[in-house]
């Protein structure tokens, strides 16, 4: 089983600063990373996907990915206490041939 | 549009009991999966299928059995309920095993 890896926080930051989250993977040949935010007793839900090298920015997110470090992220600009959840990082490992494989996850506690 | 459901969202069982928890989807997806997650643990696969007849075991299958006769439908059977059973259960589904998953509501199981 391939890891992948999170530190689980939590993670606090005052309102207004940059949230950065961040993933390790251990399969060199993934393709696919996913960031799902999940809020206490609710489900997984997507917030960002990125295939290629490079930033990838949507709104307040932005999800960086470095295939040779095995490293993608996620930076959360101009938190808000809304932003407080558990951030799920997921990858798609054996080149596409594997469903998900889910780290444990980060929680973000935003400090009004 | 729906998405994913399941039912139920909660369910106590005793010991040895049996329960089927039912998914549906209507995205006309191909592949569903079946998730457990346990209390600050990420998500781990049970089974998936990757269209309907066809199923395969993920991470922690032992304790539990799927079918797949019909696109739309997903359901995961607990036959002989055991305490370790006890975690919150998430459905999802996707286009193809390398692009996002949608998930269900979650149903939180019990076993005592």
């Amino acid at each position: 089983q391939k890891e992948v890896e999170q530190n689980s926080g939590p993670l606090s930051v005052p309102e207004g600063a940059i949230a950065s989250l961040n993933c390790t993977y251990s399969d060199r040949v993934s393709q696919s990373f996913f960031w799902y935010r999940q809020y206490s007793g609710k489900s997984p839900e997507l917030i960002m996907s990125i295939y290629s090298n490079g930033d990838k920015e949507d709104g307040r997110f932005t999800a960086q990915l470095n295939k040779a470090s095995q490293y993608v992220s996620l930076l959360i600009r101009d938190s808000q206490p809304s932003d407080s959840a558990t951030y799920l990082c997921a990858v798609n490992e054996d080149s596409g041939n594997t469903p998900l494989v889910f780290g444990k996850g980060t929680r973000l506690s935003v400090i009004a | 549009n729906a998405g994913v459901t399941q039912t139920p969202k909660f369910r106590i069982l005793k010991i040895g009991q049996s329960m089927t928890l039912q998914c549906t989807q209507d995205m006309n997806h191909n592949y569903m999966y079946w998730y457990r997650q346990d209390p600050g643990m990420g998500l781990k696969l049970i089974y998936y299928s990757v269209g309907a007849g066809i199923t395969d075991k993920g991470e922690v299958p032992n304790g539990y059995n799927v079918s797949r006769s019909t696109t739309e439908d997903f359901p995961l059977r607990l036959e002989l309920a055991a305490p370790s059973q006890t975690s919150v259960y998430f459905c999802a589904s996707s286009r193809r095993l390398n692009t996002e998953a949608f998930f269900g509501q979650g149903t939180r199981l019990t076993v005592v």
